[in-house]
């Protein structure tokens, strides 16, 4: 079946202006990541929906730093006045809620490079 | 809080040797632990985790792990090294209070040589 997608898969922007990326989750996930990952560096949090709450934005570096997902499907990051240390790929996971699990296997997409100028 | 830490960003093995990954953790509760892929271009892809059960992990495309937890490791290994295993390898850690925050270490790189 298909897995998470993200688009665009590659973004270049001007320092200063304003992105959005978007994350296509596996049909009937309920569970959506955005992680943040800089050149040869492991990914890192940035925030996580259960459905369409945002139950953690811990690691959202700054308030220029924006992530929805309205109807619990699609989301949407969106960065404001995008700098230059904002450049990293940006990669979207979703996972199946299994209460009796404990744990949820995360399915990642290809992610979006960001590359501010 | 929990990390990882990767012993060796750069490691090569000739094909059909062992490979080794390094991965040790960091954590004040009882882990879970990942090993994911990434080959380029593409999202990373789970090849095993451990939540408790077996110490020993087996997991696709013949790699397995052991958690160790006198020494806080999780190392990935492969008896035979092929081509296709170049890729990027990173080690995560999760508990079970907070199970959807994943902390990642900073990737091992696997080269392959004929």
């Amino acid at each position: 079946g298909a897995g998470v997608s993200q688009s665009p898969r590659y973004k270049v922007a001007k320092r200063g202006q304003d992105v959005a990326l978007r994350c296509d989750p596996i049909s009937g996930h309920v569970s959506l990541f955005w992680y943040q990952q800089a050149l040869g560096q492991g990914p890192e949090f940035l925030t996580y929906f259960q459905n369409e709450a945002q139950l953690d934005k811990s690691g959202l570096p700054s308030d220029r730093f924006f992530a929805e997902r309205p109807e619990g499907s699609v989301s949407t990051l969106k960065i404001q006045r995008t700098q230059q240390e904002d450049s990293a790929v940006y990669l979207c996971a979703s996972s199946p809620f299994d209460r009796d699990l404990g744990y949820n296997e995360q399915f990642f997409g290809p992610g979006t490079r960001l590359t501010v100028l | 809080a929990q990390s990882v830490t990767q012993l060796g960003s750069h490691v090569s093995v000739s094909e059909g040797a062992l490979v080794l990954l390094r991965c040790n953790y960091s954590s004040s509760v009882p882990p879970y632990l990942f090993w994911y892929v990434q080959y380029p271009n593409q999202g990373l892809q789970l090849l095993l985790k451990y939540t408790s059960a077996a110490t020993l992990v087996k997991g696709i495309n013949g790699f397995e792990a052991e958690f160790k937890k006198s020494e806080t490791s999780f190392h990935l290994t492969k008896p035979s090294a092929h081509m296709s295993d170049a890729a990027e390898y990173f080690c995560a850690v999760s508990v079970w209070w907070n199970f959807n925050k994943f902390y990642f270490g900073s990737g091992t790189k696997l080269n392959v040589k004929p």
